[in-house]
């Protein structure tokens, strides 16, 4: 049974047009992490939230917003998506920060 | 801060061969020590981790990996390598005072070849 659930595993957006992804959870996890991940590269952390307390990665553009509504969701929101935006989009929840990940299956987001 | 380095981004070995993926840490405190496997357009799975108590782990999947404190290092190995492994294989750290989030090495990508 899927854990970590991220919809839609593939979006396609307009430059320029905001798109939301989402990820829910039923591991009632504290934290949930939003990670950027490029074609052959690592994962790059956006930000996290623990519980409700929102922690943002400096490098993080301002384009990107997160929230989340309930400790089950957690929403990513790309206010005016670029073409260097397309990534792999993943989710991950831990119970505590230094406890195992555990991931969504992405959402690969393209931008046209 | 905490860092990890993989060495070689692409591995390819034959089946039934050694699989031997390296990492070494940057910390003067050891880590908390992962490896994740990707598999194409798919998420991250976790093989297997270490945080304490003994050095040799065992995850799923027949990997192993060792932590050598005096090398820096959790190697990832398997005795011999199934078509099926090819994937990106990710080490990860979290450092000991746990008070920051998960970073990834670059990656390595293994090749299997019949």
């Amino acid at each position: 049974d899927a854990m970590v659930i991220q919809n839609p595993r593939y979006q396609v957006t307009q430059f320029g047009k905001p798109v939301t992804l989402s990820c829910s959870q039923t591991l009632n996890h504290n934290v949930m992490y939003w990670y950027q991940q490029k074609s052959s590269q690592a994962p790059k952390l956006l930000f996290h939230y623990y519980d409700k307390d929102f922690n943002n990665e400096a490098d993080t553009p301002d384009n990107f917003q997160s929230r989340r509504p309930n400790t089950s969701f957690c929403f990513l929101d790309i206010r005016s998506p670029g073409l260097g935006d397309a990534a792999m989009y993943l989710c991950a929840t831990t119970y505590s920060l230094n406890t195992e990940a555990f991931f969504g299956q992405g959402t690969r987001l393209t931008v046209v | 801060a905490q860092s990890v380095t993989q060495l070689g981004s692409h591995v390819s070995v034959s089946e039934g061969a050694l699989v031997l993926l390296r990492c070494n840490y940057s910390s003067s405190v050891p880590p908390y020590l992962f490896w994740y496997v990707q598999y194409p357009n798919q998420g991250l799975q976790l093989l297997l981790k270490y945080t304490t108590g003994a050095t040799l782990v065992k995850g799923i999947n027949g990997f192993e990996a060792e932590f050598k404190k005096s090398e820096t290092s959790f190697h990832l190995t398997k005795p011999s390598a199934h078509m099926s492994d090819a994937a990106e294989y990710f080490c990860a750290v979290i450092p000991n005072s746990g008070n920051a989030p998960l970073v990834f090495g670059k990656g390595t990508r293994l090749s299997v070849i019949a």
